[in-house]
């Protein structure tokens, strides 16, 4: 079975763009959530996606958002990019229903803002 | 929000040495998962437990479920150089329905041939 994809892998832009990252889950999972991770402040939570609707949401800006669509993929958009927005952002698939809270990362996009 | 101790930050062993790790809690979680993050990577799934005092293992990786359900611990026997990464651990508190899992901010391992 595929893992979870991601991409690009790479991105640079300049402060005041904005960007989109995809991401596609395993096949069969229905959960997607999102991450920022930078060297000083570790994984931190973006959102949450579940059948096309987000189903947590952690502590970013309204710069941040996500969609998800039918076939589970989903995309998160930064706007209005600044300096500190460059990190690792990951994404992450589960099967979404109780007790399944195994999550299976991709291997990330490295966004860079110049 | 809720915070996980994962200790210790980072550790210098010699090949061959066993490892130790924990994530420690002031809640009570269900669900504990072990991490590996190589560089550039995204974090690999190690072993997930799912009841308290549980003991599973992968290879030479051993995770322990705290009989308080408030704490993990990841053992690694004999280390190789490519144990060398960051370890984090996760978890899912009890009775949270559908939260974010809660990681810890990770063991950063080194290994010295």
């Amino acid at each position: 079975k595929a893992g979870v994809t991601q991409t690009p892998r790479y991105l640079i832009k300049t402060r005041g763009q904005q960007v989109t990252l995809s991401c596609s889950p395993i096949s069969g999972h229905r959960s997607v959530s999102w991450y920022q991770q930078t060297p000083g402040q570790g994984l931190q939570f973006l959102f949450e996606y579940f059948s096309e609707t987000q189903r947590n949401k952690g502590n970013f800006p309204g710069r941040f958002s996500g969609r998800q669509f039918s076939n589970s993929r989903s995309e998160m958009n930064v706007s209005t990019l600044e300096l500190g927005d460059s990190a690792l952002y990951l994404c992450a698939s589960s099967l979404g229903g109780r007790s399944s809270y195994e999550q299976y990362f991709g291997p990330g996009t490295r966004l860079t803002v110049t | 929000g809720q915070q996980l101790n994962q200790s210790p930050q980072s550790m210098f062993i010699q090949e061959g040495e066993d490892v130790s790790m924990n994530c420690t809690s002031s809640s009570i979680f269900n669900t504990w998962l072990w991490y590996k993050q190589d560089p550039g990577e995204g974090p690999v799934l190690l072993i997930a437990l799912y009841k308290a005092g549980e003991l599973t293992s992968n290879g030479r990786l051993t995770a322990q479920f705290g009989i308080t359900r408030k704490d993990s611990f990841l053992n690694i026997s004999a280390s190789i150089p490519s144990d060398v990464g960051i370890y984090f651990c996760a978890g899912q508190m009890q009775n949270s329905g559908n939260t974010p899992l809660v990681f810890g901010k990770g063991t950063r391992l080194s290994v010295i041939a």
